[in-house]
């Protein structure tokens, strides 16, 4: 069965620190990868995705992911975080053409000002 | 203003009964979709639904139902016989019938079961 892992539950950054939140799922097929992030009291939204082509993949708010088929990652990253960066970051996997998303456990981040 | 519902925001109930979830979009989108999400497990699928008046189990779907009569909407109905309900409740909705598409989320329903 297709599980992800993320390898951080909770990680704390002082303001201009970089990120990177680890991400690697299970699936020898083809699949679809997303990061959605929840700040406080907001929805649940997308950050980025992949599809296909390049494996290094922008999203909005300066943040870039980076597939790494070989070791089934798909790590977050940010060179410089903000206070605003403070939410939950969920890593999410589907198969090519399936329809069942799975989720990580998700990642805690609080950005110290 | 497009976008996804789910009312209530904050539900109690008491054991032993059924209560309600609604969960309303109005983007147009076939498919919807139902998560629980706890803390430390990321979010879990409940059901879903690619069309009006079809929907599949998710991988927890024991003790809810759901229904799919018309495209906007997809209530998810908690029943007696789940064994551990509180819990916060996702709704969201995709364009398309395969999710290769973002998924778009409601603001949530917490549910407590007293």
């Amino acid at each position: 069965a297709q599980s992800v892992s993320q390898h951080n539950h909770h990680v704390i950054l002082s303001e201009a620190a970089s990120l990177e939140l680890g991400c690697n799922y299970s699936y020898g097929g083809t699949v679809n990868l997303f990061w959605y992030v929840q700040y406080p009291g907001q929805h649940l939204q997308l950050l980025l995705k992949y599809f296909s082509g390049d494996p290094l993949v922008k999203g909005i708010k300066g943040f870039e992911a980076e597939f790494i088929k070989s070791k089934f990652s798909f790590n977050l990253r940010k060179p410089s975080v903000q206070w605003s960066d403070t939410a939950e970051y969920f890593c999410a996997v589907i198969d090519t053409g399936g329809f069942k998303t799975i989720f990580g456990a998700g990642t805690r981040l609080f950005v110290k000002a | 203003d497009g976008g996804i519902t789910q009312s209530p925001k904050y539900l109690f109930r008491k054991e032993g009964q059924n209560v309600t979830l609604s969960c309303e979009q109005n983007l147009n989108h076939d498919a919807m979709y139902w998560y629980r999400q706890d803390p430390g497990q990321g979010l879990r699928l409940i059901y879903y639904s690619q069309i009006v008046n079809d929907f599949q189990k998710g991988d927890i779907a024991e003790g809810y139902s759901v229904s799919r009569e018309k495209k906007e909407s997809f209530p998810l109905t908690v029943t007696s016989a789940q064994k551990n309900p509180t819990a916060f409740y996702l709704c969201a909705s995709s364009i398309q019938t395969s999710p290769v598409n973002e998924q778009f989320f409601g603001p949530g329903t917490r549910l407590t079961v007293l």
